[in-house]
């Protein structure tokens, strides 16, 4: 049974850079798409971004200048940073994944993160 | 805004059945899959593709899908199935997953 589960700071300043990681047990990040998805508080869920173990990558146009995701499949883990966060960027931060490239969709859900911008 | 619209809110009597709708023209394309979202949870996968359960979810739950407009229905609703749905596919380009706004299922 594939296993996910987020790791990183829970409080982030204004301007300054979030980073998340997902380790992924059970299954081998080379096997699946991965991705992030955000929950801000009351509101719907939001794609971030996603990385396929090819290395690939597709950001959400409204975030795209400020997202970068990346594996490292020695560690079975992929990574989020996002940059020059607000206020608005505070969220519950999920990552998931795949293995069905044809639906995507995401069978896989780590428990969630949530990330504070305040200073 | 989303690409994909969902009606906010439906209530449904214990027992009884729900439709819940997801609208957008890249389900003309592609399937959209169906997530149940429960307070301080995270999403749980409940119907992908054309219309499959993955392992555990009880078969009240159902996928269709005709047009621009995918459709998940609980049939025989429960106390337990009382949460927000979302609705997930790829865009217009194919390339980004979007999620509907959600529909909160009062039972």
């Amino acid at each position: 049974q594939v296993q996910l589960q987020e790791s990183g700071p829970r409080l982030v300043k204004p301007s300054e850079t979030l980073s998340l990681t997902c380790t992924v047990s059970g299954g081998s990040i080379s096997s699946y798409y991965w991705i992030w998805i955000r929950q801000p508080p009351g509101k719907g869920l939001e794609c971030i971004g996603n990385i396929y173990y090819s290395g690939s990558t597709n950001y959400n146009p409204s975030l795209k200048s400020r997202v970068t995701t990346s594996v490292d499949p020695s560690k079975n883990q992929f990574s989020l940073i996002l940059r020059s966060v607000t206020a608005a960027d505070t969220a519950m931060y999920y990552c998931a994944g795949s293995f069905d490239m044809a639906t995507i969709a995401l069978h896989y859900w780590g428990q969630g993160t949530l990330v504070t911008v305040s200073s | 805004s989303s690409e994909l619209t969902q009606d906010p809110a439906v209530s449904v009597a214990l027992g009884q059945t729900v439709r819940i709708t997801c609208q957008g023209d890249s389900l003309r394309s592609y399937y959209a899959s169906w997530y149940q979202k429960k307070p301080g949870q995270a999403p749980v996968l409940v119907i992908y593709g054309k219309n499959t359960r993955p392992s555990g979810i009880p078969d009240r739950f159902s996928g269709s899908s005709s047009g621009n407009t995918a459709s998940l229905t609980i049939t025989g609703a429960q106390a337990e199935d009382e949460a927000d749905y979302y609705c997930n596919s790829r865009d217009s380009s194919g390339n980004h997953l979007v999620f509907g706004g959600g529909t909160k299922v009062t039972v």
